[in-house]
């Protein structure tokens, strides 16, 4: 069946813009995370959607970071004023009901490259 | 906060040689341990999981086994092959989302 859906592949903006990345999770998936993967940090948390629930935003480096998640499908992360050192590639990943312990399923990612 | 400290690479093998790659966490629970693996070109996808102590995962030929005395989930495989060039993450769950460590990669040749 078909996996974690993200867009664009890759974005080149120049800094200071605002960005959106999309991400469509697995069809019943309720739990939804976005994580980021560069090359001095490894991969890092940023937010997690679980139905209904509020979101865990403890990952977000800034306020200039925002997710929404609508209708619990499709997840937009939006990201304001970019700098350079938002260069990376921003993945997303979603499970059936996020307990611990169930496997996440990755999308290919966004690589992002600021200007 | 928890934390996962994975062998730094780049780590190169001959075909049919042994592989170990070593993982230890800290957590202030009891987590869940896995290693996801990234091929060059793909997305990250699980290879193994282990849910509580003394578990063994096991997938494609790799092994790792939770061992909570040690904090340690080494993943393991008898003879590497030149397809399992890649990336391997060692991550952890003790709420929702992973804790990784930074990866280490494989290279594997002929």
């Amino acid at each position: 069946g078909a996996g974690v859906s993200q867009s664009p592949s890759n974005k080149v903006t120049e800094k200071g813009k605002d960005v959106e990345l999309r991400c469509d999770p697995i069809s019943g998936h309720t739990a939804l995370y976005w994580y980021r993967q560069s090359l001095g940090q490894g991969l890092e948390f940023l937010i997690y959607f679980q139905g209904n629930s509020a979101p865990d935003k403890s990952g977000l480096p800034s306020d200039r970071f925002s997710a929404e998640r609508t209708g619990g499908s499709v997840s937009t992360l939006t990201i304001q004023r970019t700098q350079q050192e938002d260069s990376a590639v921003y993945l997303c990943a979603s499970s059936p009901q996020g307990a611990v312990g169930q496997p996440q399923h990755f999308g290919d990612g966004t690589r992002l490259s600021i200007l | 906060g928890d934390s996962v400290t994975q062998m730094e690479g780049p780590v190169t093998l001959s075909e049919e040689a042994f592989l170990t790659i070593n993982c230890t966490y800290t957590a202030t629970g009891y987590p869940s341990l896995f290693w996801y693996v990234q091929y060059p070109g793909e997305g990250l996808q699980l290879l193994l999981k282990a849910t509580k102590a003394d578990d063994k995962g096991s997938n494609k030929g790799f092994e790792a086994t939770y061992r909570k005395e040690t904090t340690s989930f080494h993943l393991e495989k008898g003879s590497v092959q030149v397809s399992d060039s890649a990336v391997y993450f060692c991550a952890l769950s003790d709420r929702a989302p992973l804790v990784f460590g930074k990866g280490t990669r494989l290279s594997v040749i002929a």
